[in-house]
């Protein structure tokens, strides 16, 4: 039982360059959601699925694109990178009120 | 909408001895969860301890407790006889206790918490 997976755990982009994280779970936990840390910030949410098929936005969600084809899988995709998306992200997903983290990703984009 | 405040940046104690991390929130929900998350330098982040809005028990898992003043809408943390090991950035975060809500967690922006021996 792995818990949450996610890939790479840390990445270098020049701006424009497009790439997808990778967050898989085993878990078989209906909701996952992907959240990006800032400094002074917290955690912020940029997008969310409650089940296979369906996704929705969080509070940042521009600039980012998920899909849910899976139970096990919800990557997320950075369609033209941005230096101001240059954060740690986390995928998470849920049984009931407990959530469970992946290790996070540390993207820089240059 | 819900916020939640984390007052203080940084804060350092020496070990073994008792620190309480405070955070308030803004609701107008009855029913809701509060957390603290620890994340160490590992990144990862680590469920500390949760309560439950309902109930008028102070939650303690070992040495951590909250003090949780539901009228005052604040919900600190206290750790006693501090370790080494509890350096690390500490978040509180909120949880709307409904369907509707999707679980989404809301959270303060964190006190880093260094232990020095």
């Amino acid at each position: 039982n792995a818990g949450v997976t996610q890939t790479p755990k840390f990445q270098v982009l020049k701006t424009g360059q497009s790439m997808t994280l990778q967050c898989a779970q085993d878990m078989n936990h209906e909701y996952m959601s992907w959240y990006r840390q800032d400094p002074g910030m917290g955690l912020r949410l940029i997008h969310y699925s409650v089940g296979a098929g369906i996704t929705d936005q969080g509070e940042v969600p521009n600039g980012y694109n998920v899909s849910r084809s899976t139970t096990e899988d919800f990557p997320l995709r950075l369609l033209s990178a941005a230096p101001s998306q240059t954060s740690v992200y986390f995928c998470a997903s849920r049984e009931g009120i407990e959530a469970f983290f992946g290790q996070g990703t540390r993207l820089t984009v240059v | 909408a819900q916020t939640v405040t984390q007052s203080q940046p940084e804060m350092s104690v020496q070990e073994a001895e008792t620190v309480t991390l405070s955070c308030t929130y803004d609701t107008s929900e009855n029913n809701y969860y509060l957390f603290w998350y620890k994340q160490p330098p590992s990144r990862q982040m680590i469920l500390v301890i949760r309560q439950e809005a309902y109930k008028q028990q102070n939650a303690t898992e070992n040495r951590f407790s909250v003090n949780f003043q539901k009228a005052a809408k604040s919900f600190s943390l206290k750790i006693s006889d501090s370790q080494l090991g509890d350096t690390a950035m500490y978040f509180c975060a909120f949880m709307k206790a409904r369907m509707d809500s999707n679980y989404q967690l809301i959270w303060g922006a964190g006190t880093k918490l260094i232990i020095k021996p």
